[in-house]
């Protein structure tokens, strides 16, 4: 079974803190995802990686920052934390550039709360 | 962009009985796919089925069914003989088929309730 991993299950902060949330794979995917989970607004993607190193941006890149050094880790970055990046941080990873037999692998979320 | 939209944000069902969750995307590719995935309490989020664009026969996985309807740009999940753990939020989503690497675009969710 493919576990995803996030180091953290909440999360609490202060503003202007710089957060790391690490998110580790176990099954040597290729691509990894970080998801921001809102009510009412779904699942926004944040950054994604497809190779160790690379990283591209998603639809809600502003404030965040990734590091992909390892091809089984995924890391998010708040530089600065601000209240409004109060949320659920949701990381998720598949195999390879065919899609059909893989698809995404969530972890459990991490839960933030700056404050 | 893809769009992807769920219309009902909560639903109730009795346990036993069957519920359609809706499911609207907006696209002009033509080969794609479209998932549903569950997110009970625990967070953990599930793939419950899906649904390849190309394919008219409709997707089955034991209870869980959809109706794609591809003209309509329709996807909807029936659940059938509703148990008390189908209750959790339930995403629709899409994924273009030629696009990057496997992403997502999700709806913002349903949130369905089963009574006992």
């Amino acid at each position: 079974d493919v576990k995803v991993t996030q180091s953290s299950r909440y999360l609490v902060k202060r503003t202007g803190e710089k957060v790391f949330l690490e998110c580790v794979q176990d099954m040597d995917h290729e691509n990894m995802f970080w998801y921001r989970q809102d009510p009412g607004l779904g699942l926004r993607l944040i950054y994604f990686s497809y190779d160790v190193k690379m990283k591209e941006k998603g639809d809600i890149p502003e404030g965040y920052s990734v590091s992909r050094e390892k091809k089984e880790r995924f890391s998010l970055i708040l530089e600065s934390a601000s209240t409004n990046q109060t949320s659920m941080y949701l990381c998720a990873s598949s195999f390879g550039t065919g899609f059909y037999n893989s698809p995404l692998h969530f972890g459990n979320g991490t839960r933030l709360t700056v404050t | 962009a893809q769009t992807v939209t769920q219309s009902q944000p909560e639903m109730s069902v009795q346990e036993a009985e069957t519920v359609t969750l809706s499911c609207t995307y907006d696209t002009s590719e033509s080969d794609y796919y479209l998932f549903w995935y569950k997110q009970p309490p625990s967070r953990q989020m599930i793939l419950v089925i899906r649904q390849e664009a190309y394919k008219q026969q409709n997707a089955t996985e034991n209870r869980f069914s959809v109706n794609f309807q591809k003209a309509a740009k329709s996807f909807s999940l029936k659940i059938s003989d509703s148990q008390l753990g189908d209750a959790a939020m339930y995403f629709c989503a899409f994924a273009d088929r030629g696009s990057t690497l496997g992403r997502l675009y999700f709806g913002r969710g349903t949130q369905l309730t089963v009574w006992p």
